[in-house]
């Protein structure tokens, strides 16, 4: 138990399928995070959200959508995906960021296929 | 810019050592160490925050030298549990943590 959830687990979709992934966190932290991870290439950062606010965008796609409700919730909403959008996408989370950064926590992933 | 971590891969012995290492190519404010078990959430290790500043966990350990720019992770007597990619995040003075691609480790008995 990481105190950080992620949900489904694995999802299957087609390219003109809408679907959204749900991240949890019960730790208390403001920060929260979007990483898509791929075979044998680093971590990449998606999205951050501090207080709710979202102070990162890293030139993704918008066939990806964040949403941030509170400081305790992330949806990732994708809709319109290609195949090499297929990776596992991992939700984190943080006390705060910037200099106050500290550990992240991670979620298990969600492994997103797109057919 | 993400760090470049080396090797890509190294397969160990029980009791064996093994150092890896994570490079970048500008100033760091920190490093990061994260260890992710197949099918699993990336995990903490340690934070290094200071130059030449080395911290440890049980016999994993990790130095930090600002003026090369570089960071090493050591394993020491490697044990099965050590199996895992791991991974080094760095931050440069702007805060932003980037990680390296991961270095598999796979410790046999």
């Amino acid at each position: 138990e990481t105190g950080v959830t992620q949900t489904p687990r694995h999802l299957v979709m087609g390219m003109t399928n809408k679907k959204s992934l749900k991240c949890e966190q019960h730790l208390g932290h403001n920060a929260m995070y979007w990483y898509k991870q791929s075979a044998k290439k680093p971590l990449e950062l998606m999205f951050v959200y501090n207080f709710k606010e979202q102070t990162e965008n890293n030139s993704v796609p918008s066939r990806f959508s964040p949403e941030c409700p509170n400081s305790s919730h992330l949806f990732l909403h994708l809709h319109t995906l290609q195949p090499e959008d297929s990776a596992l996408y991992l939700c984190a989370s943080s006390q705060g960021t910037g200099i106050n950064t500290g550990e992240l926590f991670f979620g298990e992933g969600s492994r997103l296929t797109v057919l | 810019q993400q760090p470049v971590q080396s090797p890509q891969a190294v397969i160990l012995r029980e009791g064996e050592d093994a150092v890896i290492n994570c490079s970048s190519s500008k100033a760091l404010y920190s490093v990061h160490w994260y260890r992710q078990k197949h099918g699993e959430a990336p995990v903490f290790l340690m934070i290094l925050l200071k130059g030449g500043e080395q911290k440890g966990h049980e016999k994993i350990s990790a130095s930090f030298n600002e003026k090369k720019q570089q960071s090493s992770l050591y394993l020491t007597a490697s044990q099965l549990s050590y199996s895992g990619t791991y991974f080094c995040g760095t931050e440069r003075d702007d805060y932003k943590l980037s990680f390296g691609a991961g270095t598999t480790v796979t410790v046999r008995a």
